[in-house]
């Protein structure tokens, strides 16, 4: 596609329940970024995926946080059992390169999911 | 670990003037990324400008140029005649050079721009 697409858009859901957020980057992009804004604040990184590979994990902020690529394109992430301070925009970014070497990587992001948790 | 800091939550500017957005950083490293992102009502981050640490000549693209004084770890964002469409959220972002761990951005808490008619 022209651009990253991210959805749904809006995503209201009851505490407990849990969500799925989908990812598709832009085609043939190797990079793939998932990051969490909270209300006011600037994105914090989430976890990276080279083609399936998810190399780096260490922004999940719980057990309750899942993401997968399977096919090296298309990316979830998973919230299990959604509690109110997951209340944020989430969103994906992805870059042609990999990024654990030098280069003139650009990062391409989505509009996000604004996932509202009652 | 590094951390960006705008220390201006809100500005504003007048329509065809200039206005400069500030935030410094701290990081042990000498090789980096710095960015300016705009965060428009659509949510999408969009690329404004980045400099090299290593490059001493400030970046330019068209109205924006930054101001980079790597000693002082501060990295200003001058944005001249300022347009209607400026008016957005601004995020200063760090990202290392390379290195084994992943090469995320770190961003400040942002600024957000008010452009007046």
């Amino acid at each position: 596609g022209a651009g990253v697409s991210q959805s749904p858009r809006y995503k209201v859901a009851k505490r407990g329940q849990d969500v799925a957020l989908r990812c598709d980057p832009i085609s043939g992009h190797v990079s793939l970024f998932w990051y969490q804004q909270a209300l006011g604040q600037g994105p914090e990184f989430l976890t990276y995926f080279q083609n399936e590979a998810q190399l780096d994990k260490s922004g999940l902020p719980s057990d309750r946080f899942f993401a997968e690529r399977p096919e090296g394109s298309v990316s979830t992430l998973k919230i299990q059992r959604t509690q109110q301070e997951d209340s944020a925009v989430y969103l994906c970014a992805s870059s042609l390169v990999r990024f654990r070497g030098a280069g003139d990587e650009k990062l391409f992001f989505g509009s996000g999911t604004q996932l509202s948790v009652l | 670990a590094q951390t960006v800091t705008q220390s201006q939550p809100e500005m504003s500017v007048q329509e065809a003037e200039t206005v400069t957005l500030s935030c410094t950083y701290d990081t042990s490293e000498s090789d980096y990324y710095l960015f300016w992102y705009k965060q428009p009502p659509s949510r999408q981050m969009i690329l404004v400008i980045r400099q090299e640490a290593y490059k001493q000549q400030n970046a330019t693209e068209n109205r924006f140029s930054v101001n980079f004084q790597k000693a002082a770890k501060s990295f200003s964002l001058k944005i001249s005649d300022s347009q209607l469409g400026d008016a957005a959220m601004y995020f200063c972002a760090y990202r290392r050079h390379y290195g084994g761990a992943t090469n995320k951005l770190i961003f400040g808490t942002g600024t957000l721009l008010a452009v007046q008619p």
